[in-house]
């Protein structure tokens, strides 16, 4: 089972600040089959970039990912108010698939 | 507009057993595989079990594996998880959760999800 390992647990920056999210897999990722998806609080997962790098349909392009192997990158380029939630990171390239266990972002 | 709505959660005694179900709408349901994706209170999401569009694949985590089972019914665009023997770490939100079309090279990306029903288990 691949282990993804995310970092910062919690991220505080303001509206407008670009926002860097990182996700370790533990072994290669296969054909960069990594998500990323975004929870708020009480509300179910939404996914916001598959493939490592492309934006699901309706994601904001302030939203973008990166990455290849073990290392990926979530990049939100100017926070919205909306934007202050969880992040999880999913590989699904082997089975199981598995979830880091979340970037927090919040106000600063 | 695709909607996933989870129904059939609720308090149960450790041992007891539950039956969840997912009615899905906007989308041809025989058309993708589905899944269960679960969260305990505060923790992050685990995936529990998949299920192939015409039921000939079924996969689950091994926490769950010998307890739980994972049916469809595409006639009713419905899906379900029968839990049984359950313990207090079974307690979660658990989501109905679509997967990818038929053929994919992968079956657990997860692109929309349901609100969600709450299984607690407890004494």
């Amino acid at each position: 089972e691949i282990l993804l390992t995310q970092s910062p647990g919690t991220l505080s920056l303001s509206p407008g600040e670009r926002a860097t999210l990182s996700c370790r897999a533990s072994q290669s990722v296969r054909s960069s089959y990594l998500a990323w998806y975004q929870q708020k609080v009480g509300q179910a997962p939404r996914l916001l970039v598959f493939g490592a790098s492309s934006r699901a349909s309706g994601i904001p392009d302030r939203f973008s990912g990166s990455g290849s192997g073990t290392d990926f990158i979530l990049t939100i380029s100017g926070l919205e108010p909306e934007d202050f939630a969880v992040y999880y990171c999913q590989q699904y390239g082997s089975s199981p698939g598995t979830f880091g266990q979340g970037t927090k972002v919040e106000i600063k | 507009e695709v909607q996933l709505v989870e129904s059939g959660g609720g308090l149960v005694k450790p041992g007891g057993s539950l039956r969840l179900s997912c009615a899905a709408s906007g989308f041809t349901f025989s058309s993708n595989a589905m899944a269960w994706v679960r969260q305990a209170p505060g923790k992050g999401l685990e995936w529990v079990s998949s299920i192939g569009t015409s039921s000939l694949y079924r996969f689950y985590a091994d926490s769950v594996k010998g307890r739980f089972t994972i049916s469809r019914d595409n006639a009713k665009d419905s899906l379900y998880l029968q839990m049984n023997s359950l313990t207090a770490d079974d307690t979660a939100v658990y989501y109905c959760a679509r997967g990818p079309p038929q053929y994919s090279d992968y079956d657990q990306l997860f692109d929309f999800w349901g609100q969600g029903t709450l299984v607690t288990v407890s004494s």
